[in-house]
């Protein structure tokens, strides 16, 4: 069975800081993964995903996570960070099998971003 | 494109009651439906996958008379929590995915908070 691990439960950083985001997976072949935004009281938002192909990965809003398969990691980053993005961030990975579209998550990181 | 929406966005129920909350694909055919669960400050626990015209698969753990869920056409499912109690209280949230967005659940609904009193 698939598993992921968020590590960091909150997290704070200052606004025009890097950022990174760590998430760890268990799954027994190359998953497909995903990383997904909730703002307060809302739905979730695909920043970006990984399926095959270049190991690092350019999403929205100026995010980009980098498959490490060694590591079983897909950790996210940002160069510099918005007051806009604090929110939830979750990690998810999906099987590779006809049920790849059922994802488990990872429990979460709350990101603080103080000005 | 590629847009899901929720309706209500928000219910408050008596115990006892049922509620309907609908998920619907506004700008694409959803072959596939995902019914999840969310506790305060938790993760998103899967409940159920529905297919279109067919019965929805339901997670180990999740109670199929309790959540009922109808996926009848291509753009619309829906869950319907029957005889509500306040444990029942929870963020739940919709995906769904079909041609135009591959296997994988790249679009949300915002979700539907449920508060039974």
């Amino acid at each position: 069975a698939q598993s992921v691990t968020q590590p960091d439960i909150h997290i704070t950083v200052s606004e025009g800081a890097s950022l990174e985001l760590r998430c760890n997976y268990s799954y027994g072949a190359t998953p497909y993964l995903f990383w997904y935004v909730q703002s307060p009281g809302q739905g979730l938002q695909l920043l970006l995903k990984y399926f095959s192909g270049d190991t690092l990965v350019q999403g929205i809003k100026g995010f980009e996570a980098e498959f490490k398969r060694s590591q079983s990691s897909f950790n996210l980053r940002k160069p510099s960070v918005h007051w806009s993005d604090a929110a939830e961030y979750f990690c998810a990975v999906g099987a590779r099998t006809g049920t790849a579209s059922k994802l488990t998550f990872g429990t979460g990181t709350r990101l603080q971003v103080t000005l | 494109g590629a847009v899901v929406s929720q309706h209500p966005s928000w219910v408050i129920c008596k115990s006892g009651t049922s509620v309907k909350i609908e998920c619907r694909s506004l700008d694409f055919q959803a072959t596939t439906m995902f019914w999840y669960r969310q506790f305060p400050k938790q993760s998103l626990m899967l409940m159920a996958t529905s297919n279109e015209g067919s019965k929805a698969t339901y997670e180990q753990g999740v109670e199929k008379d309790k959540f009922l869920i109808n996926h009848a056409s291509l753009t619309l499912s829906t869950l319907t929590v029957t005889s509500a109690h306040p444990e029942d209280s929870s963020f739940y949230i919709c995906s769904a995915i079909g041609a135009v967005t591959g296997n994988s659940p790249l679009h949300f609904g915002n979700g539907t908070r449920l508060t039974v009193t």
